[in-house]
């Protein structure tokens, strides 16, 4: 089956400092990713949504600035937290669309970033 | 948008129980409606999914219904494990356009 892999589970970084997410596909091409963010006990918050090659499409009130999204190629997609502060702490999840399934999505295992 | 309810947030049922947890969607075009499972501190996982030509799915112990007219779904879980205690998201969408759009999630315990 469809696999997506997401790297770092975990990080902690400090105040001010950027950190980059890695999110790729493994076994089929992912037409489209979608980032989102989890809070404690809450649901999926979609950020924004990248096709390859194409600048990521943001939500309302993400900060497309500050949440830096790279849809380079077929398997990967990155995000980058940058100049991260305490509030930005939170589960990010990642998302991939494609294969021949025109409905499959398929998540990434998560990365639980602090900012200390 | 969509709108995406589910309900209850929180179920507690005693192993070998059923538990049936219910979503309500507001879109007509949504055609998609995945189920998953997210145990904690991992990523979602599908655990079923059903498009809009299909009224009902299963899969072993887990059902899936849909009703189009009402725009409700439901999943069902039968013989209920300790293991499936889990927080359970429905989702609705149009597949073409890509994005889902997430219930709030039920807390699902199941005791021994």
């Amino acid at each position: 089956g469809a696999v997506v892999s997401q790297h770092p589970s975990w990080v902690i970084c400090k105040s001010g400092t950027s950190v980059k997410i890695e999110c790729r596909s493994l076994d089929f091409q992912a037409t489209t990713m979608f980032w989102y963010r989890q809070f404690p006990k809450q649901s999926l918050m979609l950020m924004a949504t990248s096709n390859e090659g194409s600048k990521a499409t943001y939500e309302q009130g993400v900060e497309k600035d500050k949440f830096l999204i790279n849809h380079a190629s077929l398997t990967l997609s990155t995000l980058t937290v940058t100049s991260a502060h305490p509030e930005d702490s939170s589960f990010y999840i990642c998302s991939a669309k494609g294969g021949t399934d025109n409905y499959g999505y398929t998540f990434g295992s998560g990365t639980r970033l602090t900012v200390v | 948008g969509e709108n995406v309810e589910q309900h209850p947030s929180t179920l507690s049922v005693q192993e070998g129980d059923s538990a049936v947890i219910k979503c309500t969607y507001s879109d007509s075009a949504s055609n998609y409606f995945p189920w998953y499972k997210q145990e904690l501190g991992k990523g979602p996982q599908l655990i079923i999914d059903i498009r809009s030509n299909v009224g009902e799915k299963k899969d072993q112990r887990i059902a899936v219904t849909l009703n189009k007219t009402a725009k409700h779904f439901s999943l069902h879980i039968t013989e209920t494990q300790p293991e499936d205690s889990a927080v359970y998201f429905c989702a609705a969408g149009v597949s073409t356009l890509g994005r889902l759009y997430f219930g709030r999630g039920t807390q699902l315990t199941v005791w021994p």
